[in-house]
């Protein structure tokens, strides 16, 4: 089974200003994606950044990204020029990678969670 | 095209009562997943469904709590005889395919029981 551990609680940041959520995680698989997701109080859950476990790039979008070491299982994100927009609940989860013609759903595992708050 | 709809948005619900949670996926999806989020806590997997078919309800409570995605119409989650436990927000997504594919979530339904 994997399980995804997200150890700040809460974290908070000057807007403008940069901050990076920890994220570390534990399989036993080789082959697996790696997702961010953003829950504002609205509660919509909003895909920040997705990282395939076989590609050794760090993924980025706009002021996110991820710093992915895969032999530490850790998956970070970077958000850089904080906005106010960005407070939020952000998670991180899993998701094992199935071999396409079997359907075996998408299945996510996540962690509990880390508060952002941006600070004006 | 409308995303993954949810209804309702909030449910209030007296414990022992049936609570009936809706999700029509976007179009053109044909694979519903079912999450719970307990308050403070991440969102753990409940059930993997398709048209009429259950195929992973490896997250689901034994007793009380169901799941249907029939050919016509919006998955349902069940939950009969609540008890103030089951108070939380229940997200449904929606993928294309199932396998390696983004999944789109709902807004989720809020539970409470009194």
């Amino acid at each position: 089974a994997q399980t995804v551990t997200q150890s700040q609680p809460e974290m908070s940041v000057q807007e403008a200003e940069t901050v990076t959520l920890s994220c570390t995680y534990d399989t036993s698989e080789n082959n697996y994606y790696l997702f961010w997701y953003k829950q504002p109080p609205s509660r919509q859950m909003i895909l920040v950044i997705r990282q395939e476990a076989y590609k050794q790039q760090n993924a980025t979008e706009n002021r996110f990204s991820v710093n992915f070491q895969k032999a530490a299982k850790s998956f970070s994100l970077k958000i850089s020029d904080s906005q106010l927009g960005d407070t939020a609940m952000y998670f991180c989860a899993f998701m094992k990678q199935n071999p396409t013609v079997m359907e075996y759903g998408n299945k996510l595992v996540f962690g509990a969670g880390t508060i952002l708050r941006v600070k004006s | 095209n409308a995303g993954v709809m949810q209804n309702p948005r909030h449910l209030v619900r007296r414990r022992g009562q049936e609570a009936r949670l809706r999700c029509s996926p976007m179009k053109g999806h044909s694979h519903v997943y079912w999450y719970r989020q307990l308050p403070e806590e991440g969102l753990k997997f409940m059930v993997y469904l398709q048209k009429e078919n259950i195929i992973d309800e490896s997250g689901m409570p034994k007793e009380r709590f169901s799941a249907e995605f029939p050919k016509e119409g919006p998955s349902i989650l069940r939950i009969q005889q609540v008890v103030r436990g089951d108070s939380a927000a229940y997200f449904c997504a929606s993928s294309a395919t199932g396998s390696n594919t983004e999944a789109f979530f709902g807004q989720g339904t809020r539970l409470t029981v009194v």
